[in-house]
């Protein structure tokens, strides 16, 4: 079974300009979410989709961040303008379903570097 | 609010020796507890949840981890680790009712020969 799919791997970005992150889940996982890791933290959710629903995106700076999961599979998640504070990695994620636990797996992550 | 303390940023130890990294939480609600590994350039990976039941739970890779419900402490233990053991380990809590995860800042074990 493929695992949850994420590119780039790797970007590097000045601040202000605007970048982008794709998430393929787990086929069949209705569930997505999307983490920020920042050096030395734990993953800090940003927004979790329930097919292409928003669930929670209580931590999501709306100012200028953004996320969508069109046709409930795939994701993309846009930083616009980035800032120097956005440096981290930014993990997906996916479960079957979030109306009862269910495991999530995650992707590799997507490193961000802004100069 | 839901947090997670991860005392130890980082816990050297030789190879075959026990380890133990500790992990407190604090809720006012039931919780779910978890713990994962992120090797380096991959993603988190579940070790091993509890959810209810037995306090003491058995995960992959020989870890264990201990529910404390009055020390509110989740730490997970391994008897004897292995050089292929050193990677960041990550304490998670969720709430029985969202099933968010919050977690804490992890622990790199550090194995040596």
């Amino acid at each position: 079974e493929a695992g949850v799919a994420q590119s780039p791997r790797y970007k590097i970005i000045e601040k202000r300009q605007s970048v982008a992150f794709w998430c393929n889940p787990i086929s069949g996982h209705a569930t997505l979410y999307w983490y920020q890791q920042i050096l030395g933290q734990g993953p800090k959710l940003l927004i979790q989709f329930q097919n292409n629903g928003v669930v929670d995106d209580s931590q999501l700076p709306k100012d200028r961040f953004s996320a969508e999961r069109l046709k409930g599979v795939d994701s993309t998640l846009k930083i616009q303008p980035a800032k120097l504070e956005d440096s981290a990695v930014y993990l997906c994620a996916s479960s079957q379903t979030s109306g009862s636990w269910n495991e999530q797996f995650f992707g590799p992550g997507t490193r961000l570097t802004v100069l | 609010a839901q947090s997670v303390t991860q005392l130890d940023s980082q816990v050297p130890v030789f190879e075959e020796a026990p380890v133990e990294l500790r992990c407190n939480y604090s809720s006012s609600v039931s919780v779910y507890l978890f713990w994962y590994v992120q090797y380096p350039n991959q993603g988190l990976q579940l070790l091993l949840k509890y959810l209810s039941g037995s306090t003491l739970v058995k995960g992959i890779n020989g870890f264990e981890a201990e529910f404390n419900k009055s020390q509110t402490s989740f730490h997970l233990r391994k008897p004897s680790v292995h050089i292929s053991d050193t990677a960041e380990y990550f304490c998670a809590v969720s709430l029985d009712s969202s099933y968010k995860l919050i977690f804490g800042s992890g622990t790199r074990l550090l194995v040596r020969p």
